[in-house]
């Protein structure tokens, strides 16, 4: 069993719509959890951080998470073609320095 | 600010042949430092990290290695370079008050292909 896993998509949504993406994790005393925008060719970005049950908004981005079912999801609002991306979820255990990354949700927004 | 520098961008290299892959951050004193790989279409792994000058620690058993000569400093390198070694690799920097919220910035990258 994969650490992270996350739908490879590719996710395609409409410009203006929400974008819904999920990540599952195997570990359950995993603490902090991230994700990132990585664009072809380039670095990832780092775009959310959650640490705790709940969801965490910054600006068009809602973090959401569950401790309990093991899931973290990313929700992207009024989809812009320049959020067309790669996104990786990323979970590390508590007291651990590893990051762990999942292989990451393509995301397509058309005009 | 923190800036992370990583070079070369791009790298072509033959089989055999040795590498050496430099990073270097500024802006911040003590960082931890880290060395992923990237495979095409796969997620992230991490190689190394290292929480001080000349503390490295290895996360997955090959032919690479790393060291950190100085604080801000962070060098990936092989004494001969495998097929399996092509990839893209990226040098991170953490942030944070501890280890639980660290949160990890990546230098630019270097695309490496070994043929």
């Amino acid at each position: 069993q994969k650490e992270v896993e996350q739908n490879s998509g590719p996710l395609s949504v409409p410009e203006g719509a929400i974008a819904s993406l999920n990540c599952t994790y195997s570990d359950r005393v995993s603490q902090s959890f991230f994700w990132y925008r990585q664009y072809s060719g380039k670095s990832p970005e780092l775009i959310m951080s959650i640490y705790s049950n709940g969801d965490k908004e910054d600006g068009r981005f809602t973090a959401q998470l569950n401790k309990a079912s093991q899931y973290v999801s990313l929700l992207i609002r009024d989809s812009q073609p320049s959020d067309s991306a790669t996104y990786l979820c990323a979970v590390r255990r508590s007291n651990d320095y590893k990051l762990s990354f999942g292989a990451g949700t393509t995301v397509t927004v058309r005009a | 600010s923190q800036t992370i520098h990583q070079w070369p961008a791009t790298l072509v290299q033959p089989v055999g042949s040795p590498l050496s892959l430099e990073c270097t951050v500024e802006g911040t004193s003590n960082p931890n430092l880290y060395w992923y790989r990237q495979a095409a279409g796969r997620g992230l792994q991490l190689l190394f990290y290292s929480v001080g000058i000349g503390q490295i620690s290895s996360e997955v058993p090959q032919n690479l290695s790393a060291s950190r000569p100085q604080d801000r400093q962070f060098i990936l390198s092989s004494k001969k370079l495998l097929l399996s070694d092509s990839g893209f690799y990226l040098c991170a920097w953490g942030e944070g008050t501890g280890r639980w919220n660290e949160k990890l910035f990546f230098g630019s990258g270097t695309q490496l292909s070994v043929l």
